[in-house]
């Protein structure tokens, strides 16, 4: 069965820490997703990968960066982390090709707080 | 560029009734249409999928969802609601030159 997994669920960290939101996926999967859901705003598209070391910006990118070093690992970094930041991210992955055609598998999401 | 609209925050439905769930998308070709399903706590899961060919696909759990194209719609219907499908529901577009574009969502809840 395919699996995403989230290495938090729950996170706390204060204002102006460096913050790593780490996922796996184990199902070969080329592209990747990160998103951010708050609540009467649905999910928003931060950053997504489409092979190893690629990246593009999704509709939210603005303070936060992504590392994907291999084809399993999506890193989600909050260079600084501020307040409007706590937010519950989700990961995500799909099969290769295009990136708006193929479901995507989520992750449970990590719920992060920065106070 | 594409968008979707869930015109329905909140939708509460007593348990055996049945259940339609509003979803508009806006997008000029022919749309690739996802349901998803948001559990508390968990992620996302994908109840079911529209590509092409017959406009009334079949989902998990009992759902099904029409695509009308000259209504620009994709209403998630199931028959008969079980308190376990209360949950968050969202509808996406996509297609084959952008990333998907989620609606934002509509929350069921379940009446005994």
């Amino acid at each position: 069965d395919v699996k995403v997994t989230q290495s938090s669920r729950y996170l706390v960290k204060r204002t102006g820490e460096k913050v790593f939101l780490e996922c796996v996926q184990d199902m070969d999967h080329e592209n990747m997703f990160w998103y951010r859901q708050d609540p009467g705003l649905g999910l928003r598209l931060i950053y997504f990968s489409y092979d190893v070391k690629m990246k593009e910006k999704g509709d939210i990118p603005e303070g936060y960066s992504v590392s994907r070093e291999k084809k399993e690992r999506f890193s989600l970094i909050l260079e600084s982390a501020s307040t409007n930041q706590t937010s519950m991210y989700l990961c995500a992955s799909s099969l290769s090709g295009a990136t708006g055609n193929s479901p995507l598998h989520f992750g449970n999401g990590t719920r992060l707080t920065v106070t | 560029a594409q968008s979707v609209t869930q015109p329905d925050i909140h939708i509460t439905v007593s348990e055996g009734a049945s259940l339609e769930l509003r979803c508009n998308y806006s997008y000029g070709a022919t749309p690739y249409l996802f349901w998803y399903v948001q559990s508390p706590g968990q992620g996302l899961q994908l109840l079911l999928k529209y590509f092409s060919g017959d406009t009334l696909v079949q989902g998990i759990k009992g759902f099904e969802a029409e695509f009308k194209r000259s209504q620009s719609s994709f209403n998630l219907r199931k028959p008969s609601v079980h308190w376990s499908d209360a949950a968050e529901y969202f509808c996406a577009v996509g297609s084959g030159y952008s990333t998907l574009t989620f609606g934002k969502g509509t929350m069921l809840l379940v009446s005994p």
